[in-house]
């Protein structure tokens, strides 16, 4: 099955900092999506993104399907964006099958 | 109102014993999931039902059974309850597309 690779493992910013976080994935895909999850556990959708670059205030994210990768940009990083970002990808062989990545942990001190 | 939502969110119980969560969607979904994530954060499938029908099992004893009665429920039950069973146990649901998946809350499962 696919495999997704998420780096790096762990990240710590000082408020105000940028950062870029990838996702590689071993096939192709039709469906990646990037997620939060805060300290208290909830799992958000930050971006539906099979394919080229969006944009969510201090997120963006560009994925290049020819390539096998995503990124997941924060700029001007916040506490409250503290937690672990996940990718997570389904490929049209796998059904309604959607894999995630181990995912990268970020804290961001103030 | 929240859109996917499991209960019980904490359960504290002994081993051997048989538990039960719920979890509904109000979304209009027809894809539902049920993932397990350990205590190192990684998140694994464990099933996935479309229009009350089990389309991925994946490799998870048969302790653990789904049961959708209608496409908005999805429930989990856990027979003969063990101490590796401790773990976050998340609802989810999406469109049919597979597109953006909604999650529930998650249910702590802490087995003693």
């Amino acid at each position: 099955g696919i495999q997704v690779e998420q780096s790096p493992p762990d990240l710590i910013l000082q408020e105000g900092a940028n950062s870029t976080l990838r996702c590689n994935f071993s096939d192709s895909v039709n469906n990646l999506q990037w997620f939060h999850q805060n300290p208290w556990g909830q799992l958000i959708n930050l971006f539906y993104i099979p394919s080229g670059t969006k944009q969510n205030g201090r997120l963006s994210a560009t994925t290049v399907a020819t390539e096998r990768y995503s990124l997941l940009y924060i700029s001007s990083s916040q506490t409250t964006d503290s937690g672990v970002y996940f990718c997570a990808v389904g490929s049209s062989g796998g059904g309604f099958k959607t894999i995630f990545g181990a995912g990268t942990r970020l804290f961001v001190k103030a | 109102d929240t859109a996917v939502s499991q209960t019980p969110k904490y359960l504290v119980t002994q081993m051997g014993n048989d538990k039960s969560i719920k979890c509904e969607q109000n979304l209009g979904h027809d894809t539902m999931y049920w993932y397990k994530q350990d205590s190192k954060k990684f998140l694994k499938i464990m099933f996935s039902y479309n229009n009350k029908e089990l389309i991925i099992n994946e490799t998870v004893p048969n302790r653990f059974s789904p049961k959708s009665p209608d496409k908005a429920h999805l429930n989990l039950h856990i027979n003969s309850l063990e101490l590796g069973d401790s773990a976050v146990y998340f609802c989810a649901s999406t469109t049919r597309s597979g597109n953006t998946i909604y999650f529930g809350e998650g249910s702590w499962l802490t087995v003693v």
